[in-house]
C-alpha cells in the first residue's frame, strides 16, 4: 500500500467550475500535510498546507482535512486555465520526513 | 533572497559512471532533502539531512549517498550509474523548526539522463 495515494486523472473541469482533488494517506502518525502545484517541466511550488481537521481557506484555494478517515481534499473555486497543472498531495510524519503521492493532473478548460 | 539553488541543470552520463548533484537552500534554512522524480510520477523521497545530520532516509539502494556541510549546502551522490537512475532530482530546503510545519521550497532540479 502506498503511504499517499491520489487518483492520477486528469481530472478535466470547465472554467469557472470547482475543481476537487483527493488524497488518502496510510499513516495515522502524519502530523501535517500539503498540496504541491507542479506545472510541466517545473519543480513543485507550495500552495496549501493543513495539519487541524476541518476545512482551510487561502483565496480560491480550500484545503480539507479529515485524521479519522485519513483523508485530505482541495478544492479550486472558480477554476481558471491558468490552474491547469499536477498537485501532489504530500504528509509529513515525525522526523520531517515528507512523502508526496503521485500527483492528479488537472486539466481547465476554457 | 536567492531561493534554493541546484547545479548543475542538465547532465548525461554512461552506466556505471559516478554523479555528484549540488544544492544551496534558502539563506537561513537549515535542512535539506533529495528527491527523485520520474516523469508522470511524484517526488520520491531519498534523504533528509539537518544540521549536518541525516534524519531520514528512503528506500534507496547504498549507492545513493549524501552529506551537508557547514553553511547548509548539500551533495547528493549516485555511484555505479543504471539506466533506472535516469530523472529529476530535486532538492529541497526547510526551516526544520520542530514547532513549525515543514514547508519545501523546491530548486529547479537536475535532470539527470543516463544512457
Amino acid at each position: 500500500q502506498k503511504e499517499v495515494e491520489q487518483n492520477s486523472g486528469p481530472l478535466s473541469v470547465p472554467e469557472g467550475a470547482i475543481a476537487s482533488l483527493n488524497c488518502t494517506y496510510s499513516d495515522r502518525g502524519s502530523q501535517s500535510f500539503f498540496w504541491y502545484r507542479q506545472y510541466s517541466g517545473k519543480s513543485p511550488e507550495l500552495i496549501m498546507f493543513i495539519y487541524s481537521n476541518g476545512d482551510k481557506e487561502d483565496g480560491r484555494f480550500t484545503a480539507q482535512l479529515n485524521k479519522a478517515s485519513q483523508y485530505v481534499s482541495l478544492l479550486i473555486r472558480d477554476s481558471q486555465p491558468s490552474d491547469s497543472a499536477t498537485y501532489l498531495c504530500a504528509a509529513t510524519t515525525g522526523g520531517f520526513k515528507t512523502i508526496f503521492g503521485a500527483g492528479t493532473r488537472l486539466f481547465v478548460k476554457a | 533572497d536567492a531561493g534554493v539553488t541546484q547545479s548543475p541543470t542538465h547532465l548525461i552520463k554512461t552506466r556505471g559512471q559516478q554523479v555528484t548533484l549540488r544544492c544551496s537552500p534558502i539563506s537561513g534554512h537549515k535542512s535539506v532533502s533529495w528527491y527523485q522524480q520520474v516523469l508522470g510520477q511524484g517526488p520520491q523521497f531519498i534523504f533528509q539531512y539537518y544540521e549536518k545530520e541525516e534524519r531520514g532516509r528512503g528506500n534507496f539502494p547504498d549507492r545513493f549517498s549524501a552529506r551537508q556541510f557547514p553553511n547548509y549546502s548539500s551533495e547528493l551522490n549516485v555511484n555505479a550509474l543504471l539506466l533506472g537512475d535516469s530523472a529529476l532530482y530535486l532538492c529541497a530546503s526547510s526551516l526544520a523548526d520542530p514547532s513549525r510545519f515543514e514547508k519545501l521550497f523546491f530548486g529547479s532540479g537536475t535532470q539527470l539522463s543516463v544512457l
